[in-house]
């Protein structure tokens, strides 16, 4: 079955940038969202289509794409970034969803 | 504004049945395709299953597939997921979340804050 590959911790220190990445096959041909959860809390939609941002979400979040690997940028991390965070996408066939496995950031 | 709210989890007993549902408010939901979303206690989200915007065609995780069965009502604007057969590691948050107007599987932009489903004897 269809995978998606996400490192399982990233940590850095505030200030600093946070990447993390997602790997799959089909994501040259598929959007993928990326969503961020706190401990208890559903999850939220950071970015989706790859690249764009939810009116009202912080501007230091960015997407990116090259290939079959996407990107979740966080420049100038904050203590409340601190989350799971999680990408989705679909089958090469558009039917099937599937989710990457999370990463834990930890701010420092 | 946009909300989706699920209810029907609880306690269950192992090979038993369960149907949630997900009343969806502040939009078009007969415009919509939705997806229901599971979350093992501390584990990572799982995507279950997706519906079409008319119904028209529905695809399932190779996990569920064969035990549960997601339909809507758009003349309710709600979506349900009926369970059966249910197993230990069907024990999850189950969130319902809106997906795309196009027919496919595009991830979703909003969720439901999730039901509990505890399988136990």
């Amino acid at each position: 079955s269809y995978e998606l590959t996400q490192p399982p911790s990233v940590s850095v220190s505030p200030g600093q940038t946070a990447r993390i990445t997602c790997s799959g096959d089909a994501l040259p041909k598929q959007y993928v969202y990326w969503y961020q959860q706190k401990p208890g809390q559903a999850p939220v939609v950071v970015i989706y289509k790859d690249s764009e941002r939810p009116s009202g979400f912080p501007e230091r979040f960015s997407g990116s794409s090259s290939g079959t690997t996407v990107t979740l940028t966080i420049s100038g991390v904050q203590a409340e970034d601190e989350a799971d965070y999680y990408c989705q996408s679909a089958d090469s066939s558009g039917t099937l969803g599937v989710f990457g496995g999370g990463t834990k950031l930890t701010v420092l | 504004q946009v909300q989706l709210v699920e209810s029907g989890g609880g306690v269950v007993q192992p090979g038993r049945s369960l149907r949630l549902s997900c009343a969806a408010s502040g939009f078009t939901f007969s415009s919509y395709g939705m997806h229901w979303v599971r979350q093992a206690p501390g584990k990572g989200l799982e995507w279950v299953a997706v519906i079409w915007y008319d119904g028209s065609n529905k695809y399932y995780a190779d996990s569920v597939k064969g035990r549960f069965t997601i339909s809507r009502d758009n003349s309710k604007n709600t979506l349900y997921l009926q369970m059966n057969s249910l197993r230990a590691e069907d024990t999850a948050v189950y969130y319902c979340a809106r997906g795309s107007t196009a027919p496919n599987a595009q991830p979703p932009e909003v969720w439901g804050q999730g039901t509990m489903v505890t399988v136990s004897s």
